[in-house]
This record gives structure tokens, C-alpha cells and sequence, in this order.
């Protein structure tokens, strides 16, 4: 259990740019999540992934916001066109299919929209 | 609509004695709840959980209480140890009414754990 790895840590960018992130969540975890914090928040859920298909979205994911995971292993979420409204930190999760299983998150990464 | 509410942005309290951090939920669907940890520049770590079946559930130092009635929970840890120093989240989820797959966090209490 090498835990849930996501990349980059940090990412600053200028309004406008597009901007990807990418997780790899536990290997044998077969839903993985994305969620977004913002100081002084709880996380905040964006959407899931069960394999390789996504089966629910947040209506915080507005239409700038496209998330993958095309082999069902990692994911990528990308923002389009960012705002600084953006900024957070996304957070990304991954659990057993037992439907009582914990999540289990990376370290997240931080986005600053200037 | 803040739907899982911990009321205590910050928490002090002497080694070695107890904390208890508490959270409270509006809606009634909510039937498995779970508490977090979080430290700086990492993410949250599970800490324990319990469902709505039951109203206490324990793992060594940490103890979670369920109220349904009151729709209330709470953390105790004891006995506190400065590596507790953390901020806690509390969050739900609709499990056994097939939401489980979105959890609600809490804004967090940070707890202090002095010497």
C-alpha cells in the first residue's frame, strides 16, 4: 500500500490557462474521488469514478471542470480557462468497493490562480 | 446549507486528559458517520467510523458517540497525546440509502494538545 499519490503538489497559474492535475489512487481501490477544499472548509465533493466510469458529478463541477480515468487506474481532473475562484486545494481519494470501506486520500494539490 | 456542522473552529486541552470534539447533522438520510484527521500539507486520514445501527463504536484511544435523536456525534480521545494535534473533520454519508459514495465534511475543529 504505497497510499494514493498525486501530482503536482503545487501548481500556480495565471487566469485563463487550463491546468491538469493527476492522481494515482491505491492500486487495488477501484473508486476514486475528487474533492475540493478551501481555507477554512471541510472538502467538498466534485465527483467519482467506479473503474473507468464516472457515476456522479457535483453541480460545483461547472462545465470548465472534465475529470478521467480512462483505464480505470489513475485519473486526471483538468480546469479550463481558470478563475481565481479556483483556487483550493483538490484532493484526491480512493477506497475498496465494499461499500462501508474508508476513503483514503493523497496530499492533494495546491492550485493558486493569479 | 451547511448540513454537518462542527461549531468549534479551535479546541485546547492538557495532555494526558480528555478531548472531545462534537458535530451535529441536519438531514435525517445521513447514516454513516466518520471522523478525520487532517495535519498541515497533507490530507485527511480516516480515523474511525460508525453507522447508524449503533451508538458507540471504539478503536483503542478514540471512541465515537452517535445521538440519531439529538442528530449529534462526538469524538472522544483519551488519553490526549500531543501528536493529536490535528484538525478534525466529522463527515456523513447516505450509505445504506445508496449515497455513500459522497461524503459531507464538517469545517473542522483544530485540537490542541498541550503540554
Amino acid at each position: 500500500d504505497t497510499g494514493v499519490s498525486q501530482d503536482p503538489r503545487h501548481k500556480i497559474t495565471k487566469r485563463g490557462q487550463n491546468v491538469t492535475f493527476r492522481c494515482d489512487p491505491i492500486s487495488e481501490h477501484n473508486r476514486l474521488y475528487w474533492y475540493r477544499q478551501t481555507l477554512g472548509q471541510g472538502p467538498e465533493f466534485l465527483t467519482y469514478f467506479q473503474n473507468e466510469a464516472q457515476l456522479e458529478k457535483s453541480r460545483l463541477l461547472s462545465d470548465r471542470f472534465s475529470a478521467e480515468r480512462p483505464k480505470g487506474s489513475f485519473s486526471t481532473l483538468e480546469i479550463q480557462r481558470t478563475e481565481q475562484g479556483d483556487s483550493a486545494m483538490y484532493l484526491c481519494a480512493s477506497r475498496l468497493g465494499q461499500e462501508d470501506s474508508p476513503l483514503h486520500f493523497g496530499n492533494g494539490t495546491r492550485l493558486t490562480v493569479t | 446549507d451547511q448540513q454537518v456542522k462542527q461549531n468549534s473552529p479551535s479546541l485546547s486541552v492538557q495532555e494526558g486528559r480528555i478531548s472531545i470534539l462534537n458535530c451535529d447533522y441536519t438531514n435525517s438520510m445521513f447514516d454513516y458517520f466518520l471522523w478525520y484527521k487532517k495535519y498541515p500539507a497533507e490530507g485527511p486520514t480516516f480515523l474511525i467510523s460508525i453507522s447508524s445501527i449503533k451508538d458507540k463504536n471504539e478503536d483503542g484511544r478514540f471512541t465515537v458517540f452517535l445521538n440519531k435523536s439529538a442528530k449529534h456525534l462526538s469524538l472522544h480521545i483519551v488519553p490526549s497525546q500531543p501528536g493529536d494535534s490535528a484538525v478534525y473533520f466529522c463527515a456523513a454519508s447516505a450509505l445504506f440509502t445508496g449515497g455513500g459514495n459522497k461524503l459531507t465534511f464538517g469545517t473542522g475543529t483544530q485540537l490542541k494538545v498541550e503540554l
